[in-house]
């Protein structure tokens, strides 16, 4: 059975910096990992789908990578701003039923 | 072209009750799936379909139900409420298996 962990669970940072997030996945073999974001109370936004082939995709000030072979993919944002305040999320596809499974999120503050 | 669209968006029901949800896929999208997703916790997956049949159940109990429709339009019914099914139900749709997931704003269902 797939597990996803993400840490840290929460992240206060000045807005500027250079951040990275870490998802870490139990069963390598998965098809894709995808990130996401969520505003408070509200759906899940895609940010970057990285299909099980590719190591990386990029967008904007996103980065995601993914390593099948340790279980980890890290979303790293480059010049944080308030309006990236959010909680990010990841999924972890796998198995043959084409199913994600969750990370519980990291809670990200940028404060000005 | 509109998004994943779910209805509606907020819910108030009392224990024992029935509530039907649905949920509009974006437009040419085939696949659809459903998640509980508690406070603080990531999304819990409860149902996909494909093609209007389904392609897995979560672990959930039978008083949780769903159908796709041949518009690929689908419902979540949640009969005997408990106040446990106190959640963010959401929705989303990708064009096939493995594909890009895109999720709706969810419904917030309260139970009393």
């Amino acid at each position: 059975k797939q597990e996803v962990t993400q840490i840290p669970a929460a992240l206060s940072v000045p807005e500027g910096e250079n951040l990275v997030l870490n998802c870490s996945f139990t069963d390598s073999a998965i098809y894709n990992l995808q990130w996401f974001r969520q505003d408070p109370g509200k759906g899940l936004t895609s940010l970057l789908l990285i299909q099980s082939s590719q190591r990386e995709q990029t967008s904007g000030r996103l980065n995601a990578s993914l390593d099948k072979s340790s279980g980890r993919s890290t979303l790293y944002i480059a010049a944080s701003q308030p309006g990236d305040s959010a909680t990010y999320l990841c999924a972890a596809g796998s198995g043959g039923s084409y199913i994600p499974t969750f990370g519980r999120g990291t809670s990200l503050i940028v404060h000005p | 072209d509109a998004g994943v669209t779910q209805s509606p968006t907020h819910l108030i029901k009392t224990r024992g009750q029935q509530v039907t949800l649905r949920c509009s896929p974006i437009s040419g999208h085939k696949s659809v799936s459903w998640y509980q997703q508690v406070l603080g916790q990531g999304p819990q997956f409860i149902f996909q379909y494909y093609e209007k049949e389904e392609r897995g159940r979560g672990n959930f109990p039978d008083r949780f139900s769903a159908r796709q429709f041949p518009n690929y339009s689908s419902e979540l019914n949640v009969n005997a409420l408990l106040l446990g099914d106190s959640a963010l139900y959401l929705c989303a749709s990708s064009f096939s298996d493995g594909a890009e997931a895109f999720f709706g704003q969810g419904t917030r269902l309260t139970v009393v």
